[in-house]
Parts: structure tokens; sequence; C-alpha cells
């Protein structure tokens, strides 16, 4: 199994301000990946990121928006940049150890 | 693309009620199938898994029964407890790809003594 923290818990923000999500993971692991849960909404696939290479945006999400770093096999953020209202959502980080996913326990983002 | 349709919650029972939430899909090829819970303050626990037609997922008294004729994916327990209270979101990982998971809304399930 693994082990994900992921930080900070909770934040509430001033629009137009930038957020950095951490995610530190007990295991080395080749994919880690972002989800977005909108309020009332399922979870969304921001990015895949893989470590030493760029990371792998869905439809509808840009790096501009959400620059992800990947610096080693055990670490990752997630950056929400110029925040709006409509970023408020709860950001989850996810790994996969065989053929099981594992995510951390979210961030719950509030824009103001 | 793929989807996952989830029974709208909330859904309030009385402790020892049998729960169904109902989930379908719609996916090309084989995929696998996920319930996953998410206890109130925690992330998402995997529940239980199915990985190819007539397989059944259990655990914690929990089953799911993965129906290719129906393309669905229930969540069944005979006897629910307060501790299950939690949401529930019903997934799929296509059968070709990295490891992309499909989610459902979820559905709220509030067990009342």
């Amino acid at each position: 199994s693994a082990v994900i923290s992921q930080k900070p818990s909770r934040d509430i923000c001033q629009r137009g301000t930038s957020l950095t999500i951490q995610c530190q993971v007990d295991s080395q692991v080749t994919m880690m990946f972002w989800y977005r849960q909108q309020p009332g909404q399922s979870l969304t696939l921001i990015a895949t990121a893989n470590q030493g290479s760029e990371a792998t945006y869905e439809s509808g999400f840009v790096i501009d928006k959400f620059p992800i770093s990947r610096p080693n096999l055990t670490f990752s953020t997630l950056t929400v940049s110029n925040m709006s209202p409509e970023d408020s959502s709860i950001y989850l980080c996810s790994v996969v150890l065989g053929t099981e996913a594992f995510f951390g326990q979210g961030t719950r983002l509030t824009v103001v | 693309g793929d989807s996952v349709t989830q029974m709208e919650g909330p859904v309030t029972l009385s402790e020892e009620a049998f729960l169904t939430i109902n989930c379908t899909y719609t996916a090309t090829g084989y995929p696998s199938l996920f319930w996953y819970v998410q206890y109130p303050g925690e992330g998402l626990q995997l529940l239980l898994k199915a990985t190819k037609a007539d397989d059944k997922g259990s655990n914690k008294g929990f089953e799911a029964t993965y129906r290719k004729e129906t393309t669905s994916f229930h969540l069944e327990k005979g006897s629910v407890q307060v501790s299950d209270s939690a949401v529930y979101f019903c997934a799929l990982k296509s059968s070709a790809g990295s490891y992309q998971l499909t989610f459902g809304k979820g559905t709220k399930l509030s067990v009342i003594p």
C-alpha cells in the first residue's frame, strides 16, 4: 500500500492569487495523478505527472493555469494559478502501486 | 468516451437496512470496475474491485458484481452500520492506456441509529 500526505488540507484564498499543493508519497512511484472534485461533481483528472518529463494535461486543463512539478519519485506539487471562485474545489493527488490507485486526503480550496 | 453514471444521493438509511447504490457505465472494451469510499475528512480508499465480467468484488460486507450485459456494477450491503456513513464512488479504468480512472459523481450515504 501507499501512504500519501497532502498539504494543505484546506485553504481560503483571495482571487488572483496562487496556491501550491504538495503531495508526498512513502513509496517511489512512476506516475502521479492530480484530480479535481468540484462541488457535487465527480472527480476529474487534471494531469498525469511522470518524474523527469513534462506533465500530461487532460482536455480543458492547461499548464499555465495548473503548473505541476515532479522533482523525484516521491513528491509532486500542483499550483492553482490566478485563482477565481470557479477554482473552488477539492484537489486530490493519486498514485498507482501495482494495479491499485491510492489517494491523498485532498485539499479543500475556497476562493473568495 | 468513458463515463460512469451513479445513483444520485444523498441516501439515508436506518442501521441494519439493506443498501443498494446503482452504477452503470459506458466504455469500450473490457474495463476494470471499482468502488471507492471516502469517509469524512479522509481520502478515497478502494473498497472493492472487479476486473472481468461476472467477477464479484467483496469487502467489509459490501459486494458488487460486474455485469457486462447490463453494463452495471451495483454496490450492495445486507446490513449497514453507522460507521458505513461516507461518500461512495463508482469508477472504471479503461482496458487500454495508463491507469486513469473515470469516476461517477459519488453517493453520500448516511446511516442513522
